[in-house]
């Protein structure tokens, strides 16, 4: 079946570094796809999104890169702080699924001091 | 005020009971969701719902039961609890079914079987 991102990696980072998460995905179907933070015993709360005709999306801090040609996601945190410590999810959704988000496995970012 | 609001945050019951998770949103959207977010951290859409409708119903054993009495509630009961049912259940919403609108979760329930 179709999958997103791969296990559940840990990416250590020191403050004030520049973070680089990345997701694979395997729908060539997907027109959107979402950056999600989850801090421990909290929900996964909205970083980004983008959708399939850009290639870069910029936030405050946050930039997020699509690649379709190889399918692949990433998330750029710059200048990295403690409080961004917590697993990153990216998401995707299938063109003409009602909304259905398809989420990957997470990557821990652990910010070091 | 909180966004989407889940009740209770923990739940911990014996197997065989029947038990239910509440869900409000104070964000006027349409669409509502319940996710399942295992020990792995995983995260899989189990239902949706528009407008008091079903949208989606993620091959879910029937023994769990949402309900949809207003577009701002989505309730989840869930019938002779299983060990394997012990997860994170969230609820999120979003403006509608278009795609491009980011869905907004709420903080979980953790529901241990004991």
């Amino acid at each position: 079946g179709e999958s997103v991102g791969l296990h559940l990696p840990t990416l250590s980072v020191q403050e004030g570094d520049n973070s680089i998460i990345n997701c694979a995905y395997s729908n060539s179907a997907s027109d959107y796809f979402i950056w999600y933070k989850q801090e421990s015993g909290k929900g996964p709360q909205f970083i980004i999104d983008i959708r399939s005709n850009m290639d870069k999306r910029q936030g405050q801090r946050v930039t997020v890169l699509l690649n379709k040609t190889v399918k692949h996601l990433s998330l750029q945190i710059a200048a990295t702080q403690p409080g961004d410590s917590a697993v990153y999810f990216c998401a995707e959704n299938e063109a003409g699924t009602a909304s259905k988000l398809t989420f990957g496995t997470g990557t821990r970012l652990q910010v070091t001091l | 005020d909180t966004a989407v609001s889940q009740t209770p945050k923990y739940l911990v019951t014996q197997m065989g009971n029947d038990k239910s998770i509440k869900c409000e949103q104070n964000l006027g959207h349409d669409t509502m969701y319940w996710y399942k977010q295992d020990s792995k951290k995983f995260l899989k859409i189990m239902f949706s719902y528009n407008n008091k409708e079903l949208i989606i119903n993620e091959t879910v054993p029937n023994r769990f039961s949402p309900k949809s009495p207003d577009k701002a509630h989505l309730n989840l009961h869930i019938n002779s609890l299983e060990l394997g049912d012990s997860a994170v259940y969230f609820c999120a919403s979003s403006q509608d079914l278009t795609a491009g609108n980011p869905q907004h979760f709420g903080d979980g329930t953790r529901l241990s079987i004991l």
